[in-house]
């Protein structure tokens, strides 16, 4: 079992359809992120969760939503999608976000496909 | 603004010796870390510098100069398997992660 694990790994949608991603953590940690991972460009940091409160909300637009029912588990919640939105989404963890994110650990990531 | 510079790809052979660099312009700094990357996995955990100098981790090793913005990863004794990303980031004085584009590392036998 790996410590921290997305589904789905894989997800095509269209542009007017609802999904979610799901992360879960079995690390103890009481921090949680969605990175959004586009070829050839840097990580982007879309949400963060310490202690299941939201402290990080880089202009994500609203069409992503973020939900962090407890510790171990945050989902990202999809509605009516772009093309240009189609990217690898990766969760990560890590002890806590205070005085520095530390070391992350890195789910294998969900990758989405817009049509 | 705040930016990480590291090249785009890298091809070294099986056996060599590969640096790759990484200059950064960031609002403070509170270190650098590296992760590597593999097609299709998730990015783990390399090295953390802090501090200026060397750190070394069995065939990796990591080097940080603050008065430069400027840190390399060497990778000794290159295997197959070491082809792969590597992430650049650094943690700036807010706490939060600045990270590079990355450097695909592609070895040839």
């Amino acid at each position: 079992e790996t410590g921290v694990t997305q589904t789905p790994r894989h997800l095509v949608m269209g542009m007017t359809n609802k999904k979610s991603l799901k992360c879960e953590q079995h690390l103890g940690h009481n921090a949680m992120y969605w990175y959004k991972q586009s070829a050839k460009k840097p990580l982007e940091l879309m949400f963060v969760y310490n202690f299941k409160e939201q402290t990080e909300n880089n202009s994500v637009p609203s069409r992503f939503s973020p939900e962090c029912p407890n510790s171990s588990h945050l989902f990202l919640h999809l509605h009516t999608l772009q093309p240009e939105d189609s990217a690898l989404y990766l969760c990560a963890s890590s002890p806590a976000t205070s005085g520095g994110a530390g070391e992350l650990f890195f789910g294998e990531g969900s990758r989405l496909t817009v049509l | 603004g705040q930016n990480i510079d590291q090249p785009t790809e890298m091809t070294a052979t099986e056996g060599a010796i590969v640096q790759i660099n990484c200059t950064y312009q960031t609002s403070g700094f509170n270190g650098l870390f590296w992760y590597q990357q593999h097609a299709g996995e998730a990015p783990t955990f390399l090295s953390y510098n802090v501090l200026d100098g060397l750190e070394e981790k069995g065939r990796f090793s990591s080097f940080l100069s603050r008065s430069k913005g400027y840190s390399y990863l060497l990778l000794k004794e290159l295997q197959m398997k070491d082809s792969a990303s590597y992430l650049c980031a650094v943690l700036d004085s807010n706490y939060q992660l600045i990270w590079g584009a990355g450097t695909k590392l592609i070895i040839k036998p």
